[in-house]
C-alpha cells in the first residue's frame, strides 16, 4: 500500500515563525499536493508538484511556499506564521494515470 | 468560485436506511469523480469513482450515479452503518490526472 507520512500529527507555532511541513511518500509516486481544511470550506489546494524541483500554485498560495528537492518529499513551509493559517494540512501523491490521490494523516497546525 | 458544491453540510441516517450524499458541479471540463471519506484526525481515504462515460458505478453498499445534463452526482449507501459516520467529500478532474477540486464535504451521522 502506498504510504503518505506527515511528519508532525499536532504543531502549535507563535505568530511570526517561520514553519516547516514535511511530506514524504514511499510509492514513486510523480505528482504531490498541499491541501488544508477548514470547516465550511473543504479542501483547498495550496500548491502541487508534477516532479522534482517543480511546482505550481493551487487556489490558495499567498503566505506560503513549497519545496521538492527529492522525489518522494514534498514540504510546505509558512514563511511568517498567522493566525489565520490554523488549521488541518492535507498531503497527497498520485502516480501516472488515473488512481486518485492518498492522504496523508494530517497536520493540525495552530498558530498563536 | 466553487466549481464543486456540497450543499448539505451534514446528514443524519438511522442505521440501515439509504444514505444520499449529493454534489453539484459547475465546470463542463470536469469528466471524471470521485467520493472520499474523512475519518476524524484522519486523511481522506478513497471510496469510488465514476467516469463522465458512464451514469452509475458501484461497489458493494456504495452506488455513485451523475447526471451530465444536471452536472450532479450523488452517492448512496445502503444498508448505512455507524462506521461510515464520517465527512464524505465529492472531488472533480478535468481528465488529465492532475489536481482534483474539492467540494465542501458532508457529515453524515449514522445513528442507531
Amino acid at each position: 500500500d502506498v504510504k503518505v507520512t506527515q511528519s508532525s500529527r499536532y504543531l502549535v507555532k507563535r505568530t511570526g515563525e517561520k514553519v516547516f511541513l514535511e511530506c514524504v511518500q514511499d510509492m514513486d509516486h510523480e505528482n504531490m499536493f498541499w491541501y488544508r481544511q477548514d470547516p465550511g470550506l473543504g479542501l483547498r489546494l495550496i500548491y502541487f508538484s508534477y516532479d522534482v524541483k517543480m511546482k505550481e500554485k493551487g487556489d490558495i498560495p499567498e503566505g506560503y511556499s513549497v519545496s521538492r528537492e527529492k522525489k518522494e518529499r514534498f514540504s510546505l513551509i509558512l514563511e511568517s506564521a498567522s493566525t489565520n493559517q490554523t488549521s488541518m494540512y492535507l498531503c497527497a501523491s498520485s502516480g501516472q494515470g488515473w488512481g486518485g490521490y492518498t492522504f496523508g494523516s494530517g497536520t493540525r497546525l495552530t498558530v498563536v | 468560485d466553487q466549481q464543486v458544491k456540497q450543499n448539505s453540510p451534514s446528514l443524519s441516517v438511522q442505521e440501515g436506511r439509504i444514505s444520499i450524499l449529493n454534489c453539484d458541479y459547475t465546470n463542463s471540463m470536469f469528466d471524471y469523480f470521485l467520493w472520499y471519506k474523512k475519518y476524524p484526525a484522519e486523511g481522506p481515504t478513497f471510496l469510488i469513482s465514476i467516469s463522465s462515460i458512464k451514469d452509475k458505478n458501484e461497489d458493494g453498499r456504495f452506488t455513485v450515479f451523475l447526471n451530465k445534463s444536471a452536472k450532479h452526482l450523488s452517492l448512496h449507501i445502503v444498508p448505512s452503518q455507524p462506521g461510515d459516520s464520517a465527512v464524505y467529500f465529492c472531488a472533480a478532474d478535468t481528465g488529465t490526472a492532475s489536481k482534483l477540486t474539492f467540494g465542501t464535504g458532508t457529515r453524515l451521522q449514522v445513528t442507531l
